[in-house]
């Protein structure tokens, strides 16, 4: 059984980076698309970027260049960093994996990450 | 980038009847070389990430229950819970991958019992 389970700094200030890792049990880390994508509070659900089967990386243009994901394969694990965070980029952010069929077929738990001053 | 628009915003339906959202993409997401749309729906409950339904429009992600079902092709799409059960109390959103980037998803439908 795949389970994906995500950690980082639940609370920054304004300019900071998060920082979010997400580790895969119980499955093959080859061969997927791992992306991030979060939910404001009370919000819809926005795609952030993900890291396909090939290792090309694709990021939501509407984040401006502050996102960067990438994998460590020999951990079984993901990351997103987000520069620069304002108070807009406060919102529960989720891991997932999937595949080029079914894109978003697992999904972590969620973290909630806060940006305040 | 397209755009999901999905309706209506809210429905209640009674226990055991039949509840529709619909889900209309800004332009198609039909892969011509597979015939396949690539659209998904997932189903939110309070508290917890999305779990995926239906995938290529209406193929049944594994252990999702049959009263759930997706159709339609091109630009219009239809996520139907053929019998509503208490448990489908949820938010439900559809999703392209057909262009990316951005994935994009529809603003989400809230079904609740009536």
């Amino acid at each position: 059984q795949v389970q994906l389970q995500q950690w980082g700094a639940g609370l920054l200030k304004p300019s900071e980076t998060l920082s979010l890792t997400c580790a895969v049990y119980g499955g093959s880390f080859s061969g997927y698309y791992w992306t991030w994508i979060r939910q404001s509070p009370g919000k819809g659900l926005e795609w952030i970027g993900e890291i396909n089967d090939s290792g090309g990386t694709f990021y939501n243009p509407s984040l401006k260049s502050r996102a960067t994901i990438s994998t460590d394969s020999s951990k079984n694990q993901f990351s997103l960093r987000l520069s620069s965070v304002t108070a807009a980029d406060t919102a529960v952010y989720y891991c997932a994996r999937g595949t080029w069929a079914a894109r978003l077929g697992f999904w972590g738990q969620g973290t909630l990450v806060t940006v305040s001053s | 980038d397209i755009v999901m628009t999905q309706s209506p915003d809210s429905l209640a339906v009674s226990l055991g009847e039949r509840a529709t959202i619909n889900c209309k993409s800004s332009q198609s997401v039909l892969y011509s070389p597979n015939n396949k749309n690539f659209l998904a729906w997932y189903q939110q409950k309070p508290g917890q990430p999305p779990k995926l339904l239906i995938y290529w429009a209406s193929t049944r992600e594994s252990g999702v229950p049959d009263r759930f079902s997706g159709s339609g092709s091109g630009t219009d799409f239809t996520l139907t819970i053929s019998s509503l059960q208490a448990e489908d109390v949820a938010i439900y959103y559809c999703q392209q991958y057909y262009s990316d980037p951005p994935l994009t998803f529809g603003g989400g439908t809230k079904v609740e019992i009536k």
